[in-house]
């Protein structure tokens, strides 16, 4: 079946230091990509998504890559603020075999200090 | 707000005890999600709706689980008999049909079996 491997944390930054969380996933079909982020106390909220090899998604300063020839997915930023501070979840989602539910990586926790 | 709302958002109960969790998803999504989250974990699939049609189930999904969503709008996921495994977040999270790949998840709700 799918599945969704990241880096485990947590992941101890200071401020403006640049954040890599990498993620790799295994999927029988073609699936879209995605990184979601908890903050403190809130819900799940989608940072950003790519539904095809070589799509770059971009949203508050991250951006991912699709990279169909190794499978990978990987979160980054260049500068990172104490705001972003969360948890962050890799996830991917097949719309023809699996009527679009996510399967999700376990979460890399991340700490910025200022 | 419009967003994916959850009730309760904390539930104490005592195993062996019954408990019902109800989502109200955005108005017009017509894909409701259930997704169970344990502890420093990431969210795991447990069934979803196409509007009132329960369209799949996991295998984390016992007998003692059910979910409804009559109508087509809100949904009630039952427990019965709770036990201590059970105690988890459990998420909701709505989309539209077609083309858009995001799914507006909910604040959970924190399940607790003594």
């Amino acid at each position: 079946g799918d599945s969704v491997t990241q880096m485990e944390g947590p992941v101890t930054l200071s401020e403006e230091a640049f954040l890599t969380i990498n993620c790799t996933y295994t999927a029988t079909g073609y699936p879209s990509l995605f990184w979601y982020v908890q903050y403190p106390g809130e819900g799940l909220q989608l940072l950003l998504k790519a539904t095809k090899a070589d799509d770059k998604g971009s949203n508050k300063g991250f951006e991912a890559t699709y990279r169909k020839e190794t499978t990978s997915f990987h979160l980054e930023k260049g500068s990172v603020q104490v705001s972003d501070s969360a948890v962050y979840f890799c996830a991917l989602s097949d719309m023809i075999a699996a009527g679009n539910k996510l399967t999700f990586g376990g979460g890399t926790r991340v700490l910025v200090k200022p | 707000d419009t967003g994916v709302s959850q009730d309760p958002r904390h539930k104490i109960t005592k195993r062996g005890q019954n408990v019902t969790f109800r989502c109200d998803p955005i108005s017009e999504h017509n894909r409701l999600y259930w997704y169970r989250q344990t502890l420093g974990q990431g969210p795991e699939f447990l069934t979803y709706f196409q509007n009132e049609a329960q369209l799949e189930k996991s295998r984390l999904l016992s007998d003692r689980f059910s979910a409804e969503r009559p109508k087509g709008s809100f949904s009630t996921l039952e427990i019965q008999r709770t036990e201590q495994g059970d105690s988890a977040m459990y998420l909701c999270a709505s989309t539209p049909t077609g083309a858009s790949y995001e799914q507006y998840f909910g604040p959970g709700t924190r399940l607790t079996v003594t």
